[in-house]
């Protein structure tokens, strides 16, 4: 069974802080990795993806990558109310003779004005 | 642009009773999923189909059914449904290769009383 671990939160930051949001996963062949931001009664919607070591910077978002210790993580700059949601991560790794998204249950962040 | 776009949005049934949630996406993407999201669970995948003319089981497939129309059109049928099945679906599509990403529908709330 591939995994896909998240803390459920909440995660409780003050306006203009960083959110640092953590994802483990138990696939060493896993390839891709994404972030999709969830809000209340709404369908998630892609953040960022990515593919290789490192980090990699969209706007205040920046995903970081640790294959060898099989972690994901985001980091949320300067934090707003509106970025209150729930942060799903997901990483694609190969099942069943196909690739599939496999979704941790996501952590709930909330940006306190 | 409409992407994935799934029906009905609200659902109410009877234990019992059966119906189909439609779901087509103007993406031109071979695969298709159907997802399941419980409060706290995070997303499940209850059936998918890679291509048109295939379906596969997913993770939680018991009182579900599926039918891959077309290659715009994956439907998911409850034949019985129980209260357990009282959710939120999710339809989703993704283009072919590993990094490619999964986009989701708006959802579909369905209760089962």
């Amino acid at each position: 069974q591939k995994e896909v671990e998240q803390n459920s939160g909440p995660l409780s930051v003050p306006e203009g802080a960083i959110a640092s949001l953590n994802c483990t996963y138990s696939d060493r062949g896993s390839q891709s990795f994404f972030w999709y931001r969830q809000y209340s009664g709404k369908s998630p919607e892609l953040i960022m993806f990515i593919y290789s070591n490192g980090d990699k910077e969209d706007g205040r978002f920046t995903a970081q990558l640790n294959k060898a210790s099989q972690y994901v993580s985001l980091l949320i700059r300067d934090s707003q109310p509106s970025d209150s949601a729930t942060y799903l991560c997901a990483v694609n790794s190969w099942v069943d003779s196909s690739y599939k998204l496999i979704f941790g249950s996501g952590t709930r962040l909330l940006v306190r004005p | 642009n409409a992407g994935v776009t799934q029906t009905p949005k609200f659902q109410v049934l009877k234990t019992g009773q059966s119906m189909t949630l439609q779901c087509a996406q103007d993406m031109n993407h071979n695969s298709m999923y159907w997802y399941r999201q419980d409060p706290g669970m995070g997303l499940r995948l209850i059936y998918y189909s890679a291509s048109e003319g295939t379906t596969d089981k997913g993770e939680v497939p018991n009182g579900y059914n599926v039918s891959r129309l077309n290659k715009r059109e994956f439907s998911l049928r409850l034949e019985s449904a129980a209260p357990s099945q009282t959710s939120v679906y999710f339809c989703a599509s993704r283009g072919t290769g590993s990094g490619n990403t999964i986009y989701f529908g708006e959802g579909s709330w369905l209760t089962v009383v």
